[in-house]
Parts: structure tokens; sequence; C-alpha cells
């Protein structure tokens, strides 16, 4: 199974909104609606921020905002803020999982 | 409060094997089933194995079937990952992973631990 492509990275300014993309195939995003996020900062585990394509857990700002077209699944941060400085990674099931390579998102 | 607690990382030769270990508390272990993620030194996540609740079922990435086992205690709270044949591309922390929902072995990972480090090197 091959990762999802992700963008290598993008930046933005503290309250602007920045959207990273996943783009799968019809055998994986755009077969399920199984898709998540997960924010990753240095040295710590993976934060689950959206699942199901567009549910936010408890606890996770309404920031966060997940959307997904066809193949390609959509992680959209409004109102960027300087702790939203991380990696991001995409994620869908795909007869087993599969992640996408990674995103760094910088805040200027 | 949910927690998963991994151990048994270390630098072992390659062709040799380790055994992770993953405590869980603060769920109902059984209930779940559990995956093991692991992540490279400055690469991405990569899914590694996943098993059922109740351990009739596990499921293997193409990189590690046949070299790896994923098993579980359900009377011990423990899942277990069994590295034989290791190489020196198996390197990477290793995260046990609790999905968000009952329903499906492959639902999203909505609690991690907190890692253990696996160096395969002479």
């Amino acid at each position: 199974q091959s990762a999802l492509t992700q963008p290598a990275s993008v930046s933005g300014s503290p309250g602007q909104s920045i959207t990273i993309s996943c783009t799968g195939t019809s055998s994986d995003v755009g077969s399920y609606n199984l898709v998540s996020w997960y924010q990753q900062h240095p040295g710590k585990a993976p934060k689950l921020m959206i699942y199901e394509v567009s549910k936010r857990p408890s606890g996770v700002s309404n920031r966060f905002s997940g959307s997904k077209s066809g193949n390609t699944a959509s992680l959209t941060i409004s109102g960027l803020q300087a702790e939203d400085e991380a990696d991001y990674y995409c994620c869908s099931y795909a007869g087993s999982v599969v992640f996408g390579g990674g995103t760094k998102l910088t805040v200027l | 409060e949910v927690q998963l607690l991994e151990s048994g990382g270390g630098l072992v030769q390659p062709g040799g094997s380790l055994r992770l270990s993953c405590a869980a508390s603060g769920f109902t272990f059984s209930s779940y089933a559990m995956s093991w993620v692991r992540q490279a030194p400055g690469k991405g996540l990569e899914w590694v194995s996943a098993i059922s609740g109740s351990g009739g079922s596990t499921y293997y990435a193409d990189s590690v079937k046949g070299r790896f086992t994923i098993s579980r205690d359900n009377s011990k709270n423990t899942l277990y990952l069994q590295m034989n044949s290791l190489r020196a591309e198996d390197t990477a922390v290793y995260y046990c992973a609790k999905p968000e929902t009952t329903v499906t072995t492959f639902g999203a990972f909505d609690i991690w631990g907190q890692g253990t480090m696996v160096t395969v090197s002479s």
C-alpha cells in the first residue's frame, strides 16, 4: 500500500488560515470516510485532531476542520497560532492503515 | 485516565529479536483492537500491525509480515510485538495506539503511548 501524498511543508502567519492536502486513490481516501489527521510536536507522540474526515475529538479546538473531495482530503487550520507549528499526518483506511508522508507547518 | 505505556525497546544486532510490551490502563482493554505504529528517525509514521480485541485476528504491514508477531493478554491488559530477524530499516520509535471506536479494528487512533526506541545496529 503506497503512502498518501502530502506537501512537505506549508507556512502561514499568525491569524491566517492554511490548508494541508492529502491525496490518495480510489482504494483508500476515495472509498472510505475513515480519514484522520494527527498533529505531532518534536519528540512527542502523535495527537488525534480529526477523525472520520471531519469529526473533532473532545478537547480539540474548532480552529481545526477536515473535509474530503474525491481522492483528496484536507485539513484546514484557521486563526493560526504559534503552538500550531508541528508536523501533521493524514491517515486512511485502505484494507489496512496507510499514513501520509507528513507536512511540516511553520508559523511565521 | 486512559494510558498506554510501552517498554522493551533497546539496541539489537541485525538478525536479532526483541519483544515490545504495551501496558494499557483506564479503559476496557479487551473491547478494543490495538495497533503498533512506528516512526524511523526523522521520518513519517508507518502502521506496523493490528490485532482484534479478542486476539483472534491479526494484521501486518508487508514490510514486517513473516518477521513480526502481534499478540495480547487481556487478563494482563497488555499488548505485545515480537520482532524477529530484525533489520537496520526496522530502527524506529514504536508506538502502541488505541482506536477511538470499538466498532472497527482500523479506527482513528485517539490514544498513543510515549513510544519505545528500537535500534538495529552492529
